[in-house]
């Protein structure tokens, strides 16, 4: 059981490069999310998605674009880095289905982004 | 837009105690879930407890157990007999049922088992 796999888990871009992180989870959830982590701000979101083909923007989403081409696979894109995006990046998934799982967030193990 | 509140950044307990984290939110809505959440050192988040709003009954998941308060829109959460390994940052999230199912996260709380 993979759950959430995030790739990469580290990386160093310099100011103005571009990047993209993938995110693929094999539980075949509906809903998939991004989110980045900084301290004393807890997570929020990047951009979401409620199904294969259709992306939407959440409370931080200059600077980022998101596809999702697949349903088990959403892709975060950086298309000119910036300082401000250092930060740890989580993916998340989650379905609707499953009793007492259902709406339960899913997570990756986060990607370390450093933009210099 | 809903908000979720955390109002303790840091807190300590001593192993075997107990500890509540307070989790306030603001919401219109009558039907949604809440959840505690929880990331340790390894960074990887971990759910640690659900709660439906419709449901009077408080969740319970062995040592962790919450106090939802509806009407005070109130959602702590307690942790019993305090172990080392709950050393971790805790996050108190919200989802709206139906709609757009975005989850709002509080700043977290940074708790510190004390041997």
């Amino acid at each position: 059981n993979a759950g959430v796999t995030q790739t990469p888990k580290f990386r160093v871009l310099k100011t103005g490069q571009s990047m993209t992180l993938l995110c693929a989870q094999d539980m075949n959830h509906e809903y998939m999310y991004w989110y980045r982590q900084d301290p004393g701000m807890g997570l929020r979101l990047i951009h979401y998605s409620v199904g294969e083909g259709t992306t939407a923007k959440g409370e931080v989403p200059d600077g980022y674009n998101v596809s999702r081409l697949k349903k088990q696979n959403f892709l975060l894109g950086l298309e000119s880095a910036a300082p401000s995006q250092t930060s740890v990046y989580f993916c998340a998934s989650s379905s609707q289905r499953g009793g007492s799982g259902a709406n339960v967030l899913t997570f990756g193990a986060g990607s370390r982004l450093t933009v210099l | 837009a809903q908000t979720v509140t955390q109002s303790q950044p840091e807190m300590s307990v001593q192993e075997a105690e107990t500890v509540t984290l307070s989790c306030t939110y603001d919401t219109s809505e009558n039907n949604y879930y809440l959840f505690w959440y929880k990331q340790p050192p390894s960074r990887q988040m971990i759910l640690v407890i659900r709660q439906e709003a419709y449901k009077q009954q408080n969740a319970t998941e062995n040592r962790f157990s919450v106090n939802f308060q509806k009407a005070a829109k109130s959602f702590s959460l307690k942790i019993s007999d305090s172990q080392l390994g709950d050393t971790a940052m805790y996050f108190c999230a919200f989802m709206k049922h139906g709609g757009t199912y975005k989850y709002i996260f509080g700043t977290g709380t940074r708790l510190k088992v004390l041997a």
